[in-house]
């Protein structure tokens, strides 16, 4: 199972771009990134999943760069309703992957 | 969208009773997943099945056991309670490997 790292937590403004990186040095051949997050006494929720490169959808960008060992999670924008913990799964299938020590985003007015 | 149903939402129990946490997954989904959450802890991956299958096994005490039944519900059965088993217990499912959708969770509280 590859190890993820992230910071534990981060400090932000409204309208500010949010940017958090998750380091996975044994990345393996087949595995995917995906990120989800989760706000208090709630059940993680599915932000974006990608394998290489770029990938956008109307919430988030990842990005991943050519040797797969890193992914950024970019928010745009943020909002105090951003304010969650955020957390980067790697995996080749569900069941291959693991919650870690995420990161707690603070959003602040 | 019809979601994950987790029932109880919330369940107290004693030290040494046993406690059934229900799971139902969304429509035509194939694969359940069970997690616990401790007070300021990450999700930990308890146990999952696939087509009524266990498929996974992750960090579940041998005092707790599920399964997946042929209408694909699931239930965590967990018995001789202690205290540190109060978490939150959450349900997800998921058609074949993609997304996890997540249940609002079971709040167990053991006094």
């Amino acid at each position: 199972l590859a190890k993820t790292t992230q910071p534990i937590s981060m400090d932000s403004y409204e309208g500010q771009e949010v940017n958090i990186t998750c380091s996975h040095n044994n990345i393996a051949t087949n595995d995917y990134i995906t990120w989800y997050q989760q706000f208090p006494s709630q059940g993680p929720r599915f932000i974006i999943q990608g394998y290489k490169t770029k990938v956008t959808n109307e919430v988030a960008s990842l990005f991943i760069p050519a040797d797969r060992k890193s992914s950024t999670l970019s928010l745009p924008r943020v909002s105090l309703s951003d304010t969650a913990v955020y957390y980067c799964l790697v995996g080749a299938y569900n069941n291959d992957m693991r919650f870690g020590a995420g990161t707690r985003l603070t959003v602040k007015p | 969208a019809a979601g994950v149903i987790q029932s109880p939402r919330h369940l107290i129990k004693e030290k040494r009773e046993t406690a059934t946490l229900k799971c139902y997954p969304i429509p035509r989904h194939d694969t359940v997943y069970w997690y616990q959450q401790g007070p300021g802890q990450d999700p930990q991956f308890l146990i999952s099945f696939y087509e009524k299958m266990q498929s996974d096994k992750g960090s579940i005490p041998d005092r707790f056991s599920a399964q997946q039944f042929s209408d694909y519900h699931s239930e965590l059965n967990m018995s001789s309670l202690e205290l540190g088993d109060s978490a939150l217990y959450f349900c997800a499912s998921s058609l074949e490997s993609y997304e996890q959708y997540f249940g609002p969770g079971t709040r167990l509280t053991v006094t």
